[in-house]
């Protein structure tokens, strides 16, 4: 299957730690990355490959890989972290690209 | 600095066909593939298809397959996405964006534009 699934929603207090899940076969051969969406704006890169960062994403974002499973882990969570996220990754068997469902983050 | 600029978005009949375009600058266009991904109101991000950096492929998502074709022009910096048949599920923004592929097992959009609205409505 090319599906990636996503929680549709979590929430974190502010300073807490939030891990966001994405999973789907495709990670087995291919690594996700992830992206952050705030409403009426374009999506940004957060996490790419084996847990980099593009230059001014801040470093409480990390991500990890296990199997079939993508995590995006925010550390120390701040309201402006509040919004979509998306995972992302290429289907081996047909060669697309696909995106989960998205995750909304509540900071609270 | 590196951009990606989407145009030609508007208003369309159910049926009628409408050319987006993306232009992209600061860097080597001919090197990158770039990707269109669309966002229907309220919901989450699909992608729609992908032409290779030399023009030499493209690959479409299922649910535009046959309908939609993804040509660039690499002389003029720009890709374009030509929308045929077009249904009232269409309308979306449509983003472009850059894609990094290490030609193994990373892959990822690195700029996007600000996106374009395709409303398909009579």
């Amino acid at each position: 299957s090319s599906d990636l699934t996503q929680d549709p929603a979590v929430s974190a207090a502010l300073g807490q730690t939030v891990r966001i899940t994405c999973q789907g076969d495709s990670l087995r051969t291919y690594y996700a990355s992830w992206y952050q969406q705030k409403p009426g704006q374009a999506p940004i890169l957060v996490i790419y490959g084996k847990n980099k960062r593009p230059s001014g994403i801040p470093d409480r974002f990390s991500g990890s890989n296990s199997g079939n499973t993508a995590s995006l882990t925010i550390t120390g969570t701040q309201a402006e972290d509040e919004g979509d996220y998306y995972c992302n990754s290429r289907d081996s068997s047909s060669d697309r690209w696909v995106f989960g469902g998205g995750t909304k983050l509540t900071v609270l | 600095q590196v951009q990606v600029v989407e145009s030609g978005g508007g208003v369309v009949q159910p049926g009628r066909s409408l050319t987006l375009s993306c232009a992209g600058s600061g860097f080597t266009f001919s090197t990158y593939g770039i990707h269109w991904v669309r966002q229907a109101p309220g919901k989450g991000l699909e992608w729609v298809g992908a032409a290779w950096h030399d023009a030499s492929k493209e690959l479409y998502g299922d649910s535009v397959k046959g309908r939609f074709t993804i040509s660039r022009d690499n002389s003029k910096n720009t890709v374009f996405l030509q929308m045929n048949s077009l249904r009232a599920e269409d309308t979306a923004v449509y983003y472009c964006a850059r894609d990094v592929w290490d030609a193994t097992t990373v892959t990822y959009f690195d700029y996007w534009g600000q996106g374009t609205l395709v409303t398909v409505s009579s």
